[in-house]
C-alpha cells in the first residue's frame, strides 16, 4: 500500500479557475517529483525537489508551480487552468539514495472543461 | 540526454504463456534501471531495479529482467503469466549520479484466461 497521498483523485474544472493538487508522504523521503502522465506517451518530470525549500522545474514545459515548505508536502498550483492541462498528474517520492526507485501516489485525474 | 524505447505497446497472451517485454535505454554511461507496473486501477509500483553485481535480477510476482549491458537493453521477463499480471509496464532509467529517472512509453499486457 503505497505511502504517498494524493488529492482530489478527480477533478473537473472551468477553464481559468485555479486550482491546487495536493500531494504527502509519511515516508520522511527528501525527494518529491511531479509527472504527467497520458496514454500511450513516457512520464514526462514537470516539477522536482530535494529538500525544504528547494524546487526545480522538470524536463516537460509546465505552467504549474510547487512548494515545498514541509518535508510531506508538495502541492501543485495551476493558476489559470487550461483544456491544454487535461492530463493525469503523479506524484512519487524517493529516498536519498538514486537506486532505491519511486514511490508513486494514485495520481489525480485532471480535465479541464 | 538518456531516453528509454519500449518497442511493443501491448501485448496479448494467454494464460501460461511466456512473457519477454523489451526495453531500451540510450545513455553512454553507467545506470540504474527499473521496471514499474500498473495495475488497472491502481498506482504505478516498483516491480525491480538493477544498479550493480548479477545482471539477472528478481522481482516481485515471478518477474525477473536481465541487464545486457552491451545491448543497452533491461528486458523483462516472466515464464508462465496470469491472468492478474494484466497491467502496464514501464521501463525506467537513470544515469549513475543523477536523479532523474526517465521513463518509457509502457507497455500494455492483457493476459486472456
Amino acid at each position: 500500500e503505497a505511502d504517498i497521498y494524493q488529492t482530489p483523485r478527480y477533478l473537473v474544472i472551468g477553464t481559468g479557475k485555479k486550482i491546487t493538487l495536493e500531494c504527502s508522504q509519511t515516508m520522511g523521503h527528501d525527494k518529491m517529483y511531479w509527472y504527467q502522465q497520458d496514454p500511450g506517451m513516457e512520464l514526462h518530470l514537470i516539477h522536482y525537489s530535494y529538500g525544504v525549500n528547494s524546487t526545480e522545474k522538470g524536463d516537460l514545459s509546465s505552467e504549474s508551480t510547487v512548494s515545498r515548505i514541509r518535508t510531506e508536502h508538495f502541492p501543485l498550483t495551476l493558476e489559470s487552468a487550461r483544456p491544454s492541462h487535461t492530463s493525469q498528474y503523479l506524484c512519487a517520492s524517493s529516498a536519498m539514495t538514486e537506486n532505491d526507485g519511486y514511490t508513486f501516489g494514485s495520481g489525480t485525474r485532471l480535465t479541464v472543461v | 540526454a538518456q531516453s528509454v524505447s519500449q518497442h511493443n505497446h501491448h501485448v496479448i497472451l494467454s494464460e501460461a504463456a511466456s512473457l519477454e517485454l523489451g526495453c531500451n535505454y540510450s545513455y553512454g554511461g553507467t545506470v540504474n534501471l527499473f521496471w514499474y507496473v500498473q495495475y488497472p486501477g491502481q498506482h504505478l509500483q516498483l516491480l525491480l531495479k538493477y544498479f550493480s553485481g548479477d545482471p539477472l535480477v528478481k522481482g516481485i510476482k515471478g518477474f525477473e529482467a536481465e541487464f545486457i549491458k552491451s545491448k543497452f537493453s533491461f528486458n523483462l521477463r516472466k515464464p508462465s503469466v496470469q491472468w492478474s499480471d494484466t497491467a502496464e509496464y514501464f521501463c525506467a532509467v537513470n544515469a549513475r549520479g543523477y536523479q532523474k529517472v526517465t521513463f518509457g512509453t509502457g507497455t500494455k499486457l492483457q493476459v486472456i484466461p
